[in-house]
């Protein structure tokens, strides 16, 4: 079956720690997307990756990194320089423009900070 | 200013009702793409429906349809015979240009809650 898997479901971290979610996708799309969703609200873009080894900031990229070295993965490191991490995480991946580019999500990352 | 704009917190629906969630939306592009999404209490966001700007009919889906007023821009979410199952946070998207990589803007929610 096709689709997007992200690990772990729950991680909780000390302040001060760098954290890495992880994202992968076997739906051969080449656009690949994180977002953080804070309680009771819409989801906000962290990163997006068009291609391989291509990857632009999105609305609330600080403190957090990316890498896109294969199409099928696209971590999303937490730094200690995100003041507040603890949030939904949500990887979603997409086929390019003219189709209707519906985002296939993954199951989520729930971000504890302790 | 909000490019996607849902103004109703949280709804009730009777169930085998109908519901209409309201989503406006801000755009100069004249090519966009509207969706919504489905996001039940486990978390997963679920593709319900989607909308082009230069599409001349309403999209449906099963008992999804979009009620698109382009002039108003203005792309409400119609669920027809409600389910219990249908008790889930409701998300509106744009999508602006095809440039984008498909990345899009995502409203604040809805709540909708079905009664039996």
């Amino acid at each position: 079956d096709g689709g997007i898997t992200q690990s772990p479901k729950y991680l909780f971290r000390k302040e001060g720690q760098n954290v890495t979610l992880s994202c992968e996708q076997n739906l051969n799309h080449d656009a690949m997307y994180w977002y953080r969703q804070d309680p009771g609200q819409g989801l906000r873009l962290i990163y997006y990756s068009q291609i391989v080894n291509d990857f632009q900031k999105g609305d609330i990229a600080e403190g957090y990194s990316v890498s896109r070295e294969k199409k099928e993965s696209f971590p999303l490191t937490v730094t200690s320089a995100q003041k507040n991490p603890t949030a939904f995480y949500l990887c979603a991946s997409s086929t390019p423009p003219p189709d209707t580019n519906e985002q296939f999500f993954g199951p989520g990352t729930r971000l504890t900070v302790l | 200013a909000q490019k996607i704009t849902q103004t109703q917190p949280g709804m009730f629906v009777q169930e085998k009702e109908a519901v209409t969630l309201d989503c406006t939306y801000d755009t100069s592009d004249p090519s966009y793409g509207l969706f919504w999404y489905k996001q039940p209490s486990s978390g997963e966001m679920i593709f319900l429906i989607y909308q082009g700007s230069y599409d001349q009919q309403n999209a449906t889906e099963g008992r999804y349809s979009l009620n698109f007023q382009k002039a108003r821009k203005s792309a409400n979410l119609v669920i027809s015979a409600s389910q219990l199952g249908d008790s889930a946070m409701y998300f509106c998207a744009m999508r602006e240009g095809y440039t984008n990589a498909g990345k899009s803007t995502f409203g604040d929610g809805t709540t909708l809650t079905v009664k039996p």
